[in-house]
């Protein structure tokens, strides 16, 4: 099976403006889980999407959203950029009957 | 509160050596927990995991104890090689879809 796909790799933003990110899953894996990582924040839990709903949801302001479409593929919004929004953006998937989370390569997101 | 601690943050050891990583969780409701390797600019990648069923589970060289009265797991990797330089991130589950992970511990294995 393919692995979990991101894209955009890498993004180049200034502040204040937004930027969306895309998350396929592994075939057959209905549970998308986004992550930020940041050297002094380490791994952070965004939220989480099964079947098109969200079902968790980490402490992170209302800017960073996302949505989840019927093939289980995922993306993730931020709007009104902040420099403190630099991160390496990361999603996961997983099938329902077990936490097994596999994570994709990453979006590499800098806002200038 | 929803919390992972690891510990040690570093942790060099020499070649063929064992070396230890411990985790301890807050929420007893927790019932999974993965170990993640994160090379350079690499994904993490899952490398073992347990639920709290179980007592302790071995994948060649690597272990995971879990200890659940003591809300704390630990990762063994015996017979260490070079390859095994990394970042090692503990996680326990919290609800649907959702990892909490420790900080994290560089492991650097010298030949």
């Amino acid at each position: 099976k393919a692995g979990v796909t991101q894209t955009p790799r890498y993004l180049i933003k200034t502040r204040g403006q937004q930027v969306t990110l895309s998350c396929s899953p592994i075939s057959g894996h209905r549970s998308v889980s986004w992550y930020q990582q940041t050297p002094g924040q380490g791994l952070q839990f965004l939220f989480e999407y099964f079947s098109e709903t969200q079902r968790n949801k980490g402490n992170f302001p209302g800017r960073f959203s996302g949505r989840q479409f019927s093939n289980s593929r995922s993306e993730m919004n931020v709007s009104t950029l902040e420099l403190g929004d630099s991160a390496l953006y990361l999603c996961a998937s997983s099938t329902f009957e077990n936490n097994e989370q596999f994570f994709g390569p990453g979006t590499r997101l800098t806002v200038l | 509160g929803e919390n992972v601690e690891q510990h040690p943050s570093t942790l060099s050891v020499q070649e063929g050596d064992s070396a230890v990583i411990k985790c301890t969780y807050s929420d007893s409701a927790s019932n999974y927990f993965p170990w993640y390797k994160q090379e350079l600019g690499k994904r993490p990648q899952l490398i073992i995991d347990i639920r709290s069923n179980v007592g302790e589970k071995k994948d060649q060289r690597i272990a995971v104890t879990l200890n659940k009265t003591a809300k704390h797991f630990s990762l063994h990797i015996t017979e260490t090689q070079p390859e095994d330089s990394a970042v090692y991130f503990c996680a326990a589950s919290f609800g649907w879809g959702k990892l909490q992970f420790g900080a994290g511990t560089q492991v650097v294995v010298t030949p």
